[in-house]
């Protein structure tokens, strides 16, 4: 069956645009996650989702980021005016609800911001 | 912070076993430890987890101390593509906020010809 799938897979923003990442979970997976990762890390958290109810932020780094996930499928990762520093991979992952529990990631979208 | 910690690196040669230590001292009673490994410009991929016994897959087998403070993923013919970073996580069992994966840095394998 088909995974989870980002778009868009590369994305070059000028400092002080916004962007928009898009998350295509699996099918009828009720958690979806949201990581950051810079060159040469690990990935770290940014935020959960259980349906369309925003469970944890707690790893969001500013208020320039926002996710939403408004029918409790598809979400969308927002950065207002962006800089610099992020720049990195955005990997989002939806959980299955049952057996191993694991976390099934996309490929990433890779932010450059220039 | 991440609550495991790994080698920065190691080798093996094709066709040969890929032993991965990982140390977890201060894991929970409720705690399971999960591998993950990433290969080049791909997401994070499961590849096996446990709780106290060893577990086996198509993938890999999974070894964890009695006293469940450390463990060792074990791949037994590695391949060229076997290649990645190799994350050990400790998370609880299920999902929910708490099943947020928190990574390290891992341990990067080269499998050489």
């Amino acid at each position: 069956g088909a995974g989870v799938s980002q778009s868009p897979r590369y994305k070059v923003a000028k400092r002080g645009q916004d962007v928009a990442l898009r998350c295509d979970p699996i099918s009828g997976h009720v958690s979806l996650f949201w990581y950051q990762q810079a060159l040469g890390q690990g990935p770290e958290f940014l935020t959960y989702f259980q349906n369309e109810a925003q469970l944890d932020k707690s790893g969001l780094p500013s208020d320039r980021f926002f996710a939403e996930r408004p029918e409790g499928s598809v979400s969308t990762l927002k950065i207002q005016r962006t800089q610099q520093e992020d720049s990195a991979v955005y990997l989002c992952a939806s959980l299955s609800s049952g057996g191993t529990y694991e976390q099934y990631f996309g490929p990433g979208t890779r932010l450059t911001v220039t | 912070d991440a609550k495991t910690t790994q080698p920065t690196s190691m080798d093996c040669a094709e066709g040969r076993a890929a032993n991965l230590p990982c140390n977890h001292s201060t894991i929970s009673g409720n705690e399971y430890v999960y591998w993950y490994r990433q290969i080049h410009s791909q997401g994070p991929q499961y590849i096996i987890h446990g709780l106290k016994n060893n577990e086996t897959n198509e993938m890999a087998s999974l070894i964890i101390t009695e006293d469940r403070k450390s463990s060792t993923l074990i791949l037994p013919h590695a391949t060229l593509r076997d290649t990645a970073v190799y994350y050990c996580i400790v998370r609880p069992f299920g999902t929910g906020a708490n099943s947020k994966l928190t990574f390290g840095k891992g341990i990067t394998l080269s499998v050489r010809p």
